[in-house]
């Protein structure tokens, strides 16, 4: 079965600093893996994907998201944190072998001034 | 502009009443999807449509109908709301097989009482 972890509820970082939002991820087959960002009363919007290829991609708004296929992992990181970075933080996979879609239970990402 | 269009945003009902949550989007999408988001618990896919007249459940479906009788709509219908169903809902589409990402809705809070 298909299940994605994000063992944080809540990461706080100072502005300024590096940040990392942690997922792991199981799946059968090639996982193809999503980060979104939500803020308040809004919908989720797309950051960044892999599919396949290189395993450092880089999205939206300066993040950067490193897969690493022996620890299933695809943590999201940005090298300098901003405040407006402060926001609800999903990852999401879906298996090669299907349409189904899993989120992980989110992050909230507090930037401190 | 590219948009994934639900309405109501907000919709306070009573147990038993049906209702509709409507979802439209102009990006000619054949991926549909309906999502529920409850604190701690991140977002849960209820029903998912891969293009016109096809749909299948997700992980949580008890309690949902949708249809897909044109590709821009993706109507989640609730024919006999209870409690439990109180939630923060969102529509999302994509093109081929979401190797692209979703769009998500701004989203539709239900509350049952």
């Amino acid at each position: 079965a298909q299940s994605v972890a994000q063992p944080e509820d809540q990461v706080n970082v100072a502005e300024g600093n590096p940040l990392t939002v942690k997922c792991t991820y199981s799946v059968s087959g090639n996982p193809y893996l999503f980060w979104y960002v939500q803020y308040p009363n809004r919908g989720l919007q797309f950051l960044l994907k892999y599919i396949t290829g290189d395993n450092l991609v880089k999205g939206s708004y300066g993040f950067e998201a490193e897969f690493n296929k022996s620890q299933t992992s695809f943590h999201l990181k940005k090298p300098s944190a901003l405040v407006s970075d402060s926001a609800l933080y999903f990852c999401a996979v879906r298996g090669s072998g299907t349409y189904k879609y899993i989120f992980g239970t989110g992050t909230r990402l507090k930037v401190l001034a | 502009e590219a948009q994934v269009t639900q309405n109501p945003r907000y919709l306070i009902t009573v147990t038993g009443k049906k209702l509709t949550v409507t979802c439209s989007q102009n990006m000619n999408h054949e991926y549909m999807s309906w999502y529920r988001q409850d604190p701690g618990l991140g977002l849960r896919q209820i029903y998912y449509s891969m293009n016109v007249e096809v749909t299948d459940k997700g992980d949580v479906p008890e309690g949902y109908k949708v249809s897909r009788k044109e590709k821009r709509n993706f109507p989640l219908i609730l024919e006999s709301p209870s409690p439990n169903q109180t939630s923060l809902y969102f529509c999302a589409s994509s093109s081929n097989g979401q190797l692209y990402g979703y769009t998500f809705g701004s989203g539709t809070r239900l509350t049952v009482v």
